[in-house]
């Protein structure tokens, strides 16, 4: 099982542009979680969906940032226009929820950094 | 403030000696979870222990959960310095909120060798 995938691994970007940010679930999950961690912060949930439904987006800071699961398979997070407080790890994580809470698995993170 | 948090913030013990980490939350739990996560990784669940449990071990590992006193305990035995990392208790919340978890600052853990 190849596990959580993520992409890019690590971003540089200026202030202002556009940052996408990738997620491949483990097959057969069906919860899919953004996180974002910083030192200041912590890790925070972003937004999770269930069956490509958003569910919870209330972590989400602010419009500029929007989240997509087009498929069971592929989820985004996109930045637009990116701040340099928007540099953090960003996580994504996924789960096979049958209506209870189970574990979940996370990819190896997106560094962003933004200047 | 945070719905879980750990304590110490920071520990470092000597390779063979047992790890102890605590962990306060403020509101009823569905469960509770420990993670691991090592520098520059993501993280990695280590156990679940539900509300109506008090106890549960899996290999090195023992975590006690006290619902009365809103707490839990991980406490990892014969330490390895593979066992240094950051640790994380996260909590699942009620009632909808079984699949949001809520994570603490961590603790982080140093084995010397």
């Amino acid at each position: 099982d190849a596990g959580v995938i993520q992409s890019p691994r690590h971003e540089v970007t200026e202030m202002g542009q556009e940052v996408t940010l990738r997620c491949k679930p483990i097959s057969g999950h069906n919860s899919l979680f953004w996180y974002r961690q910083t030192m200041m912060r912590g890790l925070e949930l972003l937004i999770y969906f269930n069956n490509n439904v958003p569910i919870d987006d209330s972590g989400m800071p602010e419009d500029r940032f929007s989240a997509k699961m087009p498929n069971a398979s592929f989820s985004t997070l996109k930045i637009q226009p990116s701040e340099p407080r928007d540099s953090a790890v960003y996580f994504c994580a996924s789960s096979l929820d049958r209506g209870r809470s189970y574990e979940q698995y996370f990819g190896p993170g997106t560094r962003l950094t933004v200047t | 403030s945070q719905q879980g948090e750990e304590d110490p913030q920071a520990l470092s013990i000597q390779e063979g000696e047992n790890a102890t980490m605590n962990c306060s939350y403020k509101t009823s739990i569905n469960n509770l979870q420990w993670y691991r996560q090592n520098s520059g990784r993501g993280l990695v669940h280590l156990i679940l222990i539900r509300s109506n449990e008090r106890e549960k071990h899996s290999g090195r590992l023992r975590v006690t959960l006290d619902t009365s006193k809103k707490s839990s305990s991980l406490l990892i035995t014969a330490s390895r310095a593979a066992d240094t990392a950051s640790y994380f208790c996260a909590t699942a919340l009620l009632p909808r909120g079984a699949q949001k978890l809520v994570f603490g600052q961590g603790t982080r853990l140093t084995i010397n060798p």
